[in-house]
């Protein structure tokens, strides 16, 4: 099983440039997430889907924008990228939204540094 | 957000079980508690989640306070894989679909 996948793994981005970073599920969820990780610090929600169509803030959405046309599909943007954008970036997804008593299953994550 | 507060690190020695703790005073009636862990460089994996009874499955226990206000997650035998920084999360409130990840307890798991 695919199960979520994120593309690329690893990227190095000069500051000003744009980029997305792709992520898809094949489990048919309708909950998908981004989050971010510093080094040494734990999660932080960048933007999260509740369905198509659909797409909220979370904790940490400046600098970035998402879009949600499918339900397979959650791809996060870095439009103008910035040396504080240098991070861990993860995406998850889940076929309901806590608490329902569904896991949260997340990508292998994406490297991002920003120079 | 119900706020979740543990230990910054902790330590555990081969084969014996882990016991981490996880403060939530502030969950709220209808909010689950969720652990996760992380693996160096790897995405977070789920643990296990209960209510209010307490749980168990074939990677660990979880023990939750009669008032809720707290609970303990248990590696009954610990092995050197189980080193990871585990993460204690209950659901926001107000209906949001967040899921807001704390700063987690490192636990170090020695031979």
């Amino acid at each position: 099983n695919a199960g979520v996948t994120q593309t690329p793994k690893f990227r190095i981005l000069k500051i000003g440039q744009s980029m997305t970073l792709q992520c898809t599920q094949d489990m048919n969820h309708n909950y998908m997430y981004w989050y971010r990780q510093d080094p040494g610090m734990g999660l932080k929600l960048i933007y999260y889907s509740v369905g198509a169509g659909i797409t909220d803030k979370g904790e940490v959405p400046n600098g970035y924008n998402v879009s949600r046309s499918t339900t397979e599909d959650f791809p996060l943007r870095l439009e103008l990228a910035a040396p504080s954008q240098t991070s861990v970036y993860f995406c998850a997804s889940s076929s309901q939204p806590p608490p329902t008593g569904n896991t949260i299953y997340f990508g292998e994550g994406s490297w991002l540094t920003v120079v | 957000d119900a706020k979740t507060t543990q230990p910054t690190s902790m330590d555990c020695a081969e084969g014996r079980a882990a016991n981490l703790p996880c403060n939530h005073s502030t969950i709220s009636g209808n909010e689950y508690v969720y652990w996760y862990r992380q693996i160096h460089s790897q995405g977070p994996q789920y643990i296990i989640h209960g209510l209010k009874n307490n749980e168990t499955n074939e990677m660990a226990s979880l023990i939750i306070t009669e008032d809720r206000k707290s609970s303990t997650l248990i590696l009954p035998h610990a092995t050197l894989r189980d080193t990871a920084v585990y993460y204690c999360i209950v659901r926001t409130q107000g209906g949001s679909e967040k899921l807001v990840f704390g700063k987690g307890t490192k636990l170090t798991v020695n031979p």
